[in-house]
């Protein structure tokens, strides 16, 4: 079984920049999850998806957005990008609706110069 | 909103020595506290999780500890080797009503040495 994949591996934006991130579940997992690891700062939420739609979203600016696609696979957008944007992005997909188990994928260096 | 706090965050022993691990939470009706570990470079792996109805849960050399009462829950490793060497993260999440969404800790660096 596949697990969840990412791309691009590194992305190296300038200030200002938009930045898009994608994510492909497990194949037959429905929710996406999607974080943000900052050096220090552990795990950050971000946005859930789910069945195509916007769940829940933690504590970051609108700037941040996403969507899931029919397939379950999602895409993370960052716009007008900041320099503390700079961060690991780290994407779950879990089983069903709010599944407890999360399986992540490797991540998107996200580099904001 | 939830808040979880997690000590130590770095942890050296000995290969063979004991290691824990304790995390705090502040909502009380979280239910769900998952173990991830994360090796330099690679993505967080669940290794262990329980949930509120359950005190304790064992898994070969990996432990966990509920007290719900006093909102913490500890990860115990018996018989460290080299290969546990990774940043371990606690969570903590209410799984009701299709909103789960996990708390992390800031993560423990565990060193095991030879």
């Amino acid at each position: 079984e596949a697990g969840v994949t990412q791309s691009p591996t590194h992305l190296i934006k300038t200030r200002g920049q938009q930045a898009t991130l994608r994510c492909s579940p497990i194949s037959g997992h429905t929710s996406v999850y999607w974080y943000q690891q900052a050096l220090g700062l552990g795990l950050q939420f971000l946005l859930w998806y789910d069945e195509g739609e916007e769940r829940n979203r933690g504590n970051f600016p609108p700037r941040f957005s996403g969507r899931q696609f029919p397939n379950y696979s999602s895409e993370l957008n960052v716009n007008a990008l900041e320099l503390e944007d700079s961060a690991l992005y780290l994407c779950a997909s879990s089983l069903f609706s709010g599944g407890y188990e999360q399986y992540f994928g490797p991540g998107t260096r996200l580099t904001v110069t | 909103g939830e808040n979880v706090e997690q000590h130590p965050s770095t942890l050296s022993v000995q290969e063979g020595d004991s290691a824990v691990i304790k995390c705090t939470y502040s909502d009380s009706a979280s239910n769900y506290f998952p173990w991830y570990k994360q090796e330099l470079g690679k993505r967080p792996q669940l290794i262990i999780d329980i949930r509120s109805n359950v005190g304790e849960k064992k898994d070969q050399r990996i432990a966990v500890t509920l007290n719900k009462t006093a909102k913490h829950f500890s990860l115990h490793i018996t018989e460290t080797q080299p290969e546990d060497s990774a940043v371990y993260f606690c969570a903590a999440s209410i799984g009701t009503g299709g909103s789960y969404i996990p708390t992390f800790g800031r993560g423990t660096s565990l060193i095991v040495h030879p």
